[in-house]
């Protein structure tokens, strides 16, 4: 089992603002890393699955980067809206490790 | 769009009573998994399962617990005997390739009470 650390636990940010997550996981082995938006009430859905260091993911307004030598990865929204309010779970993966999540940052954005 | 169903989306139990849970994965979805979220913890890997057989399995997942595709497009999880420490959301989860590098899809998750 991998330690995964995701921070900050949770997050309120105003309409508009820009904000960013972290996600720490054991660079050695490295495997996978993968984001997935939880929604209440939902089913988590994926957003990116990055496996080389340096990969840079983008869907609309939500990036993500990944730093494989140093073990982390940031998630970032920009001009966060309502509907971007969730948990971003992380969840990393090794050669000899299954797929391990993080507890989540917890977003909330007010209008 | 193809999507993971799971049936029940809560069940109350009592303790020591059996469970199954159900799940339908996405059609040409090859792996499935099970995980599970206790309330306020980390979401776990329970198992994993591909060409009928469990391909990597947690130490959460002892002889109470067991998987089955019994007919080509449910996915189940048996609880034997429940435990309180059972009580938890579970997930079903499916992917097209190995869960390192494809994105796993789930389902909206199944809560279960032990009482």
């Amino acid at each position: 089992i991998l330690n995964v650390e995701q921070s900050p636990q949770s997050l309120h940010v105003q309409e508009g603002d820009s904000t960013n997550f972290t996600c720490s996981f054991p660079s050695s082995n490295f495997y996978a890393l993968h984001w997935y938006r939880w929604e209440t009430a939902k089913s988590p859905e994926a957003l990116f699955v990055m496996t080389l260091n340096g990969d840079e993911k983008k869907k609309g307004r939500i990036s993500a980067t990944l730093n494989t030598k140093e073990g982390y990865s940031y998630l970032y929204i920009k001009g966060s809206q309502p509907e971007d309010s969730a948990t971003y779970l992380c969840a990393s993966s090794s050669v000899y490790s299954t797929l391990t999540f993080g507890k989540g940052t917890m977003l909330l954005v007010s209008p | 769009e193809p999507e993971v169903t799971q049936t029940p989306s809560h069940q109350v139990t009592q303790m020591g009573q059996e469970v199954i849970l159900r799940c339908v994965p996405i059609s040409n979805h090859l792996y499935f998994y099970w995980y599970r979220q206790i309330l306020g913890q980390k979401v776990e890997f329970l198992v994993s399962f591909y060409n009928n057989e469990i391909s990597e399995k947690s130490e959460i997942f002892d002889d109470q617990f067991s998987v089955e595709r019994p007919d080509g497009s449910n996915f189940t999880l048996k609880i034997r005997s429940t435990k309180l420490e059972d009580s938890a959301m579970y997930f079903c989860a499916s992917s097209d390739t190995s869960e390192n590098t494809g994105e796993l899809f789930f389902g909206e998750g199944s809560r279960l009470t032990v009482l």
